[in-house]
């Protein structure tokens, strides 16, 4: 996970209060995503960007937020967290050309 | 939907011992296969595979893709307990932006 950063490492926080997630690299990659893992669902795509301002959703995205600023950050944001957004985060980033992804090493998030 | 299934959940064998990993999928426009192990942090990349038949290895980890049949398997060889950990597979589809994974094998290995 060389060149991807993803602060913080562990957070606590509150129903119902706003939390954001950054992840930074420094290998220049196009793409980014955020994925979130949980025990029986593996990793499942929250939002993903294709390019500075370029974002999408993934599969579970409702309750969250995503932007892209600058090649080298990618933020998450939970509006309005919830028990149910207890989990894992992980950002991935890959190059044009390049299909494996390089991982973070995640944000353990919980919801109280 | 799109879906990737990987059996079993999960595996206990003893050092020495060869296990296979299996996994389906059904995925829109597949680009290709991927297979990640995960120990205690972030996973890392073992293989990608785009064509059939293709065995792709690296020390005593193999591969093999079926895209008749929509399955790969990993086998592992002479297991350590360094293998110990879960094993993603993944697919990516479409315009190759997204990476739909499978929920993992946990494999332990007892010394």
């Amino acid at each position: 996970d060389a060149g991807i950063t993803q602060s913080p490492r562990h957070k606590v926080t509150e129903t119902g209060t706003p939390v954001t997630l950054r992840c930074h690299q420094t290998e220049n990659h196009r793409y980014m995503y955020w994925y979130r893992q949980d025990p029986g669902h593996g990793l499942r795509l929250i939002h993903y960007s294709y390019g500075v301002k370029d974002t999408d959703k993934g599969e579970v995205s409702d309750g969250y937020s995503v932007s892209r600023s600058k090649t080298e950050d990618f933020l998450l944001t939970l509006e309005s967290a919830t028990s149910s957004q207890t989990s894992v985060y992980f950002c991935a980033t890959a190059g044009t050309g390049v299909w494996g992804y390089t991982f973070g090493s995640g944000t353990r998030l919980t919801v109280v | 939907e799109d879906k990737v299934v990987q059996s079993p959940l999960s595996l206990v064998v003893h050092e020495g011992d060869t296990v296979t990993l299996n996994c389906s999928y059904e995925v829109t426009n597949f680009r290709s296969l991927l297979w990640y192990k995960q120990e205690k942090k972030a996973p890392t990349f073992l293989f990608m595979l785009t064509s059939s038949g293709i065995e792709k290895k690296s020390g005593r980890l193999s591969s093999i893709l079926d895209k008749k049949e929509l399955f790969s398997i990993l086998n592992i060889t002479a297991t350590q307990t360094g293998d110990s950990a879960v094993y993603l597979c993944a697919c990516r589809e479409g315009g190759g932006f997204k990476t739909i994974f499978g929920a993992g094998t946990r494999l332990f290995v007892k010394a």
